[in-house]
């Protein structure tokens, strides 16, 4: 089975810009969760789609938000990027049935805001 | 409020010696914990979670709730056991994959 598939993985960016990064997940998994890294915070959860829905959202301005397609592939967007933003955004799939399912990785989309 | 704290930020072995990264929570429900592994130039990948009680690697990891921690152990360090450990939690039951993770310890093992 592929792995869970982020685009691109590098991406530079100026300030007040936006940015759409795309996660397409493993086969047959409906759930997507976003997560943002950075050396200070951390990993830190974004919000999580299942079904093409959200179903949880984390701690971060409307400025970011995100969505779900029918085949489960889900992009994040970002506007009016602040310097702040750099970091590397990292994509979970799941099975996302019942309770917690083992969520697996990609290998990121790593931001950079000049 | 939900946390997950890792004091050590690294932690420095020699081969063959015993290891424990510490991980300690707060939740105020009932928590699902886990420990994820990244070693170079790789994906961040579950390890293993309290909820299975299984060994990986030769590593384990027993909730308490009394003292609310998770730590991570293995008797004998390996070098190829050099990675970046994250602790996480996520809630029991709940209809959420979210996890809330600790800051990470990247374990050296020393030849």
């Amino acid at each position: 089975k592929a792995g869970v598939t982020q685009t691109p993985r590098y991406l530079i960016k100026t300030r007040g810009q936006q940015v759409t990064l795309s996660c397409s997940p493993i086969s047959g998994h409906r759930s997507v969760s976003w997560y943002q890294q950075t050396p200070g915070q951390g990993l830190q959860f974004l919000f999580e789609y299942f079904s093409e829905t959200q179903r949880n959202k984390g701690n971060f301005p409307g400025r970011f938000s995100g969505r779900q397609f029918s085949n489960s592939r889900s992009e994040m967007n970002v506007s009016t990027l602040e310097l702040g933003d750099s970091a590397l955004y990292l994509c979970a799939s799941s099975l996302g049935e019942g309770s917690y399912q083992p969520q697996h990785f990609g290998d990121g989309t790593r931001l950079s805001i000049l | 409020a939900q946390r997950v704290t890792q004091p050590e930020k690294l932690l420095s072995v020699f081969k063959g010696a015993p290891v424990e990264l510490k991980c300690n929570y707060s939740y105020s429900g009932s928590p699902e914990l886990f420990w994820y592994v990244q070693y170079s130039r790789q994906r961040l990948q579950l390890l293993l979670r309290h909820i299975s009680r299984e060994s990986i690697k030769g590593f384990t990891a027993d909730l308490n709730k009394g003292e609310t921690s998770f730590h991570l152990k293995k008797p004998f360090a390996q070098e190829e056991d050099s990675a970046m450990y994250y602790c996480a939690l996520s809630s029991y039951g709940g209809a959420t994959n979210k996890l809330i993770f600790g800051t990470g310890t990247l374990l050296a093992v020393q030849p």
